[in-house]
């Protein structure tokens, strides 16, 4: 099993310009989840879904867009991209998303805006 | 509402010697509770969790945590520290109130040899 792959792994954007994050899992895992890490802040919840079809906003949902089409994957689309999401981004995945659940984690997207 | 306090930014302890990360929660709920690695540059880990059953939980290289309901404490220790657990820890809350997680600010814990 590959787990959880993300790609690319670094990307640099200019102002204004979009993109999108990739995000795949081969473990049948119903939910998904984007998350982005910022110094001292630890991860803050951007968009998640719990099966083909179904996503909700998290914490921190403003300049993103996400959808479900397949359970095996989950892309994050920076819509017009802004200095403020420079940032190291995460997917993650889980069984189920219940609160029990162990997530596991991709090894993460690199974004610089200028 | 669930929040999580990771006490300490940054940790700092001599190989071999012992090793605790201080953690705090709140939840409206009885709580899951995790604590995920970060190796530099590297995606998380899972090292252990907790959810409602034996207090003490023992997880991936030798780490373990210990959950106090009266102190909303959920502490990770390791007996001795190497050299290989420079990295940052972060302790996560998660509760029945809907599929969100809240992750901490996250520890940095560096070994000096």
């Amino acid at each position: 099993n590959a787990g959880v792959t993300q790609t690319p792994k670094f990307q640099v954007l200019k102002t204004g310009q979009s993109m999108t994050l990739q995000c795949a899992q081969d473990m049948n895992h119903e939910y998904m989840s984007w998350y982005r890490q910022d110094p001292g802040m630890g991860l803050r919840l951007i968009h998640y879904s719990v099966g083909a079809g179904i996503t909700d906003q998290g914490e921190v949902p403003n300049g993103y867009n996400v959808s479900r089409s397949t359970t095996e994957d989950f892309p994050l689309r920076l819509l017009s991209a802004a200095p403020s999401q420079t940032s190291v981004y995460f997917c993650a995945s889980s069984d189920s998303g219940t609160y029990t659940d162990t997530q596991y984690f991709g090894p993460g997207t690199r974004l610089t805006v200028l | 509402a669930q929040s999580v306090t990771q006490l300490d930014s940054h940790v700092s302890v001599s190989e071999g010697t012992p090793v605790l990360l201080r953690c705090n929660y709140s939840s409206s709920y009885s709580p899951s509770l995790f604590w995920y690695v970060q190796h530099p540059n590297k995606g998380l880990q899972l090292l252990l969790k907790y959810t409602s059953a034996a207090t003490l939980v023992k997880g991936i290289n030798g780490f373990e945590a210990e959950f106090k309901k009266s102190e909303t404490s959920f502490h990770l220790t390791k007996p001795s520290a190497h050299m290989s657990d420079a990295a940052e820890y972060f302790c996560v809350v998660s509760d029945r109130g809907g599929f969100k997680t809240i992750f901490g600010a996250g520890t940095r814990l560096f070994v000096k040899a």
